[in-house]
Parts: structure tokens; C-alpha cells; sequence
């Protein structure tokens, strides 16, 4: 089956410093991976997407994550943390093209001290 | 451009009871999902639609109905609600290739 595993429940950076929010999953095919990230009360909003191709993906606000599929992981990154990313973000794989149904992981909160 | 559009944003329920959340998107996306997001476990699958007349279960199926009569709506009901059934359900829509889009939730309690 299926399943995603962010083994980082909270993570405190403080800003300006580096960020790495791992994440791995399990699917027996060509995974689709996405990270999504929200904000206290909000809905998810899509960092980034993987579904072919050059293994380093970039998205929105700086962050970047690189799939690696001989360790079944696909970890986000940002080189520079802001105040305003501290969010809870999730990791998904997505099954039958990434369209139809997403496995989500059960989060990571970020915070950051100033 | 609305994308997803979840009403109400907040309901309190009495063990029982019933009520629909409603789902309605404008970007003429195929498919639909509603999810249940509680602390600690993500967002798991309730139900999901690949097109109008199509539904399917997902992981946690068990006390809601879904029915996707249109390409636009996709209303979740909850026939008689449990307080095991507190917590913010969203729902989302994609068209193939590009992720989901989500909405802004609604944030159900029961007692």
C-alpha cells in the first residue's frame, strides 16, 4: 500500500538559516510527489510537483525538493528561511497519474525564531 | 477565478444529526475530492469523483455520502453525525497534471 512518512513532527529554524523537511514514501510505481504547505486555519497551497524528468524540482517562494528514488525520498529545501514560512507543510504521493486520489504524510510544523 | 469553494466554514452539530458540506469549483476540473484533516494524521481520503456520475471510496469512508451530479458540485453528507466526525474537511479538484486545488475548509464540530 501506499504510504508517506515525514519523520519530523516540528522543526524550529531560526531566519535566515537553512531548512531541509524530509519526507519519504512507499508506492511500487513511478511516484507523483507533491508538497503542499499551510497556514495556521487556511487551506493547502501546492509548493511543488514532480512527476518526470529532471530529479530537482523548484517551486514557489524559493523552495526547491529533489526526488531520489534509490532512497524513496523526496525532501524540501530552502536556503534562506523567512519569518513568514513558519506553516505546517505536507508531503503526498499521488496515485493513478497524480490526479485522482493523493496519500498525504502527517505534516511537519515549522517555526521560526527571529 | 473563485477555484474551490467550500460552505459553510464552521458548523456545530448535535450527535444525529445530518447536514451536507457543500463543494462547488469553477475550473471545469474532472476530479474531485473530499478529505478529512485531524492532528497528527495528515489529510486522509473520504470519497473521491473522476467524473460527473462517478464516485468511488476512499480511506476512511464510513458515515459520509457523496454524489457528483454535475462536473461543478460535489457535496459530502453526513447522515448522522458522530462526535468521531469532528474535524476540517476540504475539498479539492485537479485536472490531470496539476496537483490539486484546495479549498479553504470547513471546520466541523459535533457534540
Amino acid at each position: 500500500a501506499q504510504s508517506v512518512t515525514q519523520p519530523d513532527i516540528h522543526i524550529t529554524v531560526s531566519e535566515g538559516a537553512s531548512l531541509e523537511l524530509r519526507c519519504n514514501y512507499s508506492y511500487g510505481a513511478t511516484p507523483y510527489l507533491f508538497w503542499y504547505v499551510q497556514s495556521p486555519g487556511q487551506g493547502l497551497q501546492l509548493l511543488l510537483k514532480y512527476f518526470s524528468g529532471d530529479t530537482l524540482v523548484q517551486g514557489i517562494k524559493g523552495f526547491e525538493a529533489e526526488f531520489k528514488r534509490s532512497q524513496s525520498s523526496f525532501n524540501l529545501r530552502k536556503p534562506s528561511v523567512h519569518w513568514s514560512d513558519a506553516a505546517e507543510y505536507f508531503c503526498a504521493v499521488g496515485t493513478s497519474g497524480g490526479y485522482n486520489k493523493l496519500i498525504f504524510g502527517a505534516g511537519t510544523r515549522l517555526a521560526v525564531h527571529p | 477565478n473563485a477555484g474551490v469553494t467550500q460552505t459553510p466554514k464552521f458548523q456545530v452539530l448535535k450527535t444525529g444529526q445530518s447536514m451536507t458540506l457543500q463543494c462547488a469549483q469553477d475550473m471545469n476540473h474532472e476530479y474531485m475530492s473530499w478529505y478529512r484533516q485531524d492532528p497528527g494524521m495528515g489529510l486522509r481520503l473520504i470519497h473521491y469523483s473522476v467524473g460527473a456520475g462517478i464516485t468511488d471510496q476512499g480511506e476512511v469512508p464510513n458515515g459520509y455520502n457523496v454524489s457528483r451530479s454535475t462536473t461543478e458540485d460535489f457535496p459530502l453528507r453526513l447522515l448522522s453525525a458522530a462526535p468521531s466526525q469532528t474535524s476540517v474537511y476540504f475539498c479539492a479538484s485537479s485536472s490531470e497534471n496539476y496537483g490539486y486545488t484546495f479549498g479553504s475548509g470547513t471546520r466541523l464540530t459535533v457534540v
